[in-house]
């Protein structure tokens, strides 16, 4: 089974603290994803990873930077934490391109105070 | 880009009943279509897809159809049970990238 695990469950943070949420995957998937999720908005892609090193925007990138050091680790870096980054983080990863199943991470609720 | 828009947001049914999801797109490059369930406390997990050369696809007690001509499909589950709770999301890709277009989501609950 494709295991996906996230760094941590629950995560509070205070406004202007740098934030990492750590990925790591165990099935060699070339992509990896970064997604958070809003009551009412569904899922919302904040960056993507094809390769490591590689990364590219998602929909919503203000605020948020990745790094991918290691092809089964992917990291979401809040610079500089702000309220308006509460929220649930979901990290996914597919083997290929866009018509692959995503296996997700059980996500990681971030609160900012 | 890509915009899926998805309804109900919220559906309440009987132990038994049928229940329809529905969700349309926009991008008629889009060629595949995933439906995740998020059970509480839990990451989405792929239940179904289709993809853009088959018009309906059933598993058991749920089903997807698509139809391309007027961009939508649809999830159906069948004889629903109190742990088909969850909420559901449907989503596009295969146009370009590697990306995903995600619906809003269906709380689904199940009345026992």
């Amino acid at each position: 089974d494709v295991k996906v695990t996230q760094s941590s469950r629950y995560l509070v943070k205070r406004t202007g603290e740098k934030v990492f949420l750590e990925c790591v995957q165990d099935m060699d998937h070339e992509n990896m994803f970064w997604y958070r999720q809003d009551p009412g908005l569904g899922l919302r892609l904040i960056y993507f990873s094809y390769d490591v090193k590689m990364k590219e925007k998602g929909d919503i990138p203000e605020g948020y930077s990745v790094s991918r050091e290691k092809k089964e680790r992917f990291s979401l870096i809040l610079e500089s934490a702000s309220t308006n980054q509460t929220s649930m983080y979901l990290c996914a990863s597919t083997w290929g391109r866009g018509t692959d199943t995503q296996y997700f991470g059980p996500g990681t609720r971030l609160t900012v105070l | 880009g890509e915009n899926v828009e998805q309804h109900p947001s919220t559906l309440s049914v009987q132990e038994g009943d049928s229940a329809v999801i529905k969700c349309t797109y926009s991008d008629s490059a889009s060629n595949y279509f995933p439906w995740y369930k998020q059970e509480l406390g839990k990451g989405p997990q792929l239940i179904i897809d289709i993809r853009s050369n088959v018009g309906e696809k059933k598993d058991q007690r749920i089903a997807v159809t698509l139809n391309k001509t007027a961009k939508h499909f649809s999830l159906h589950i069948t004889e629903t049970q109190p742990e088909d709770s969850a909420v559901y999301f449907c989503a596009a890709g295969g146009n370009t990238g590697n990306q995903f277009y995600f619906g809003t989501g269906t709380s689904l609950t199940v009345i026992p």
